[in-house]
């Protein structure tokens, strides 16, 4: 079955420590995005690549960094300049700008 | 800069009864809307995606509708079931920002058995 997988499930930070969520799509879809979810808010763009080795700035990308070396792969690495980085993260993909957005099943951060 | 708002937060229905989701957004120049649900700590899953030129869209008991002009989406949910309990969230794409998503915080739906 075509999907996008996220992993880890649940991870935990450490202070002054940066983490990798994963994400791999078999979707062949060329974009792909990271989001934040905060309790009681809508989703918020952190960064999106429309094509491998490209990829753009969100809405709130400070203290967070991404690569998209391959089509399948876009992990986010949330760094220790994220101050509050306790969240739920959701990674996505899509084909074109009129088809929907495929979401994994999520990572949720926190810190110890 | 597009705002898009869901009203009410969380509502509680008893099973059977037909219900409706809004949606509604500042700017009318949208290049789709899409509704999706969220079930507790999981990812979204899309239920139904209407272009800016359709007005409707139907999947099973689900019906979203799109009326541009007033800057208003619906989705309604027939016969409601304790299974359609869950966040349901619609999301923007405007023909700016690189057709990125404008998110509404969403509506928490509880089906009362």
């Amino acid at each position: 079955d075509g999907g996008i997988t996220q992993s880890p499930k649940y991870l935990f930070r450490k202070e002054g420590q940066n983490v990798t969520l994963s994400c791999e799509q078999n979707l062949n879809h060329d974009a792909m995005y990271w989001y934040r979810q905060d309790p009681g808010q809508g989703l918020r763009l952190i960064y999106y690549s429309q094509i491998v080795n490209d990829f753009q700035k969100g809405d709130i990308a400070e203290g967070y960094s991404v690569s998209r070396e391959k089509k399948e792969s876009f992990p986010l690495t949330v760094t220790s300049a994220q101050k509050n980085p306790t969240a739920f993260y959701l990674c996505a993909s899509s084909g074109q700008h009129n088809q929907p957005q495929h979401f994994g099943d999520g990572t949720r951060l926190s810190i110890l | 800069k597009q705002e898009v708002t869901q009203i009410p937060a969380a509502l509680s229905v008893p099973e059977g009864e037909n219900l409706v989701l809004n949606c509604s957004f500042t700017d009318s120049a949208i290049y789709n809307l899409q509704w999706f649900r969220q079930d507790p700590g999981k990812g979204l899953t899309s239920l139904l995606l209407i272009q800016s030129s359709q007005r409707e869209q139907t999947s099973g008991r689900l019906n979203a509708s799109l009326d541009k002009s007033s800057g208003r989406s619906t989705l309604y949910i027939a016969a409601s079931q304790p299974g359609d309990s869950a966040t349901y969230l619609c999301a923007v794409r405007g023909w700016d920002s690189n057709y990125q998503l404008i998110w509404g915080a969403g509506t928490k739906l509880i089906i009362k058995p």
